[in-house]
């Protein structure tokens, strides 16, 4: 079946550190990639996302996520974190061949001042 | 543009109540329509997709069951309430094309089963 893994579940940083949250999937063939974030109060809404092209993207807040075909993997980055980073992040895959998007169990960030 | 309405925010339901929950979308045409339940630690836990009207998929056999009456409604349904239904339900939407799902989140329904 396929899957998707976050290995950090508990990521713990100082201000200004930098970032890398993993998230592996179990997947064949082509996928679509996605990072997503939730803020206290707020929708899941996307971070960023891969389709296809430059497997280097940029998204909001100064994030970015590399696509490593061969690693199955879409590492999340950021060079420098700020205390409004702290809160959860979600990797979602789908398959270009199937509707569904599965979700890993997510990646909580907690930033200290 | 394109909005997602859940409701309701918050359930309150006794075990062996029935459930109900609903979700609409407005501003599209033909979405695909998504219901995920998210617990702490678990990440969000597909539950029931669909690509049209009538066409559910069911991804986790449990006490629950999905349908979808019109094009833009998806409701989430219980004949009988556990109390490991209790848990933050989510619906979703994409566009329906797989060559860009990126899916769009309502505010959430908060279960609690007592």
């Amino acid at each position: 079946a396929q899957s998707v893994s976050q290995h950090n579940h508990h990521v713990i940083l100082s201000e200004a550190a930098s970032l890398e949250l993993g998230c592996n999937y179990s997947y064949g063939g082509t996928v679509n990639l996605f990072w997503y974030v939730q803020y206290p109060g707020q929708h899941l809404q996307l971070l960023l996302k891969y389709f296809s092209g430059d497997p280097l993207v940029k998204g909001i807040k100064g994030f970015e996520a590399e696509f490593i075909k061969s690693k199955f993997s879409f590492n999340l980055r950021k060079p420098s974190v700020q205390w409004s980073d702290t809160t959860e992040y979600f990797c979602a895959v789908n398959a270009l061949w199937d509707d569904k998007i599965i979700f890993g169990k997510g990646t909580r960030l907690h930033i200290l001042p | 543009s394109q909005t997602i309405h859940q409701w309701p925010a918050t359930l309150v339901q006794p075990v062996g109540s029935p459930l109900s929950l609903e979700c609409t979308v407005e501003g599209t045409s033909n979405p695909n329509l998504y219901w995920y339940r998210q617990a702490a630690g678990r990440g969000l836990q597909l539950l029931f997709y669909s690509v049209g009207i009538g066409q559910i998929s069911s991804e986790v056999p449990q006490n629950l069951s999905a349908s979808r009456p019109q094009d833009r409604q998806f409701i989430l349904s219980s004949k009988k309430l556990l109390l490991s239904d209790s848990g933050f339900y989510l619906c979703a939407w994409t566009h329906g094309s797989r060559q860009n799902a990126e899916a769009f989140f309502g505010q959430g329904t908060r279960l609690t089963v007592v």
